[in-house]
């Protein structure tokens, strides 16, 4: 069963203006989360990332959101860039763990 | 600094052959992943290595598949016999294992069994 919901296959926005992907998870032991980009035919490349100590990690352009009594995590992008198109992966784990459980991904396109 | 080489880039093969995938991680990173990534299933854990050992292999699909680790800075994923299911994108990932660390990917071999 899937762990990690990214509901939104696709989005699109405008340069320049904010884009927001989402992404639930259904597991309360996951404490550290993570997103990647991904190009096609690259690998992942790793974005951010937040414990579940905070609520806000910030960098850059890229601010990620954390609501643990939600069970909810966003990544904002802003301004948006036609650059930042891409695939993007939410992704999570145990304190424990080691293994990252995976969203589907959410295609993000920016249009000039 | 290099990232995870990965190869071959790209594998072609009939069913029934063997086929292996290689990995390099990042020099000193002790942790290293192998991963699939199908359409229906997205990306799966396959296998888990901590300083050359196997942890977690709970991830590998069937007897046919098997992964190894002879040092800190080579791995391979084999499949032997391969069938068409096993087509899918193959990636492998190391990181560090102290406290929480983001995992690093290589680009990935695509694998097409015909």
């Amino acid at each position: 069963d899937q762990q990690v919901k990214q509901n939104s296959p696709s989005l699109s926005v405008q340069e320049g203006r904010i884009s927001i992907l989402n992404c639930d998870y259904t597991n309360s032991m996951f404490d550290y989360f993570l997103w990647y980009k991904k190009y096609p035919a690259e690998g992942p490349t790793f974005l951010i990332s937040i414990s579940s100590i905070k609520d806000k990690n910030e960098d850059g352009r890229f601010t990620v959101f954390l609501n643990k009594s939600a069970k909810h995590l966003s990544l904002h992008i802003v301004p948006s860039q036609p650059g930042d198109s891409a695939v993007y992966f939410c992704a999570a784990s145990t304190n424990s763990g080691y293994a990252l459980n995976f969203g589907k991904g959410t295609s993000l396109l920016v249009t000039p | 600094d290099a990232g995870v080489i990965q190869s071959p880039r790209h594998e072609v093969t009939e069913m029934g052959q063997e086929v292996t995938l290689r990995c390099k991680p990042i020099s000193g990173h002790n942790s290293l992943f192998w991963y699939r990534q199908t359409m229906m299933r997205g990306l799966e854990l396959l296998i888990y290595f901590n300083n050359n050992v196997p942890i977690d292999d709970s991830g590998m699909p069937e007897d046919r598949f098997s992964a190894k680790m002879p040092n800190a800075s080579f791995s391979t994923l084999k499949i032997q016999p391969s069938e068409p299911r096993d087509s899918a994108v193959y990636f492998c990932a190391s990181s560090l294992t102290r406290g929480q660390q983001p995992q690093h990917f290589g680009d990935g071999t695509r694998l097409s069994i015909l």
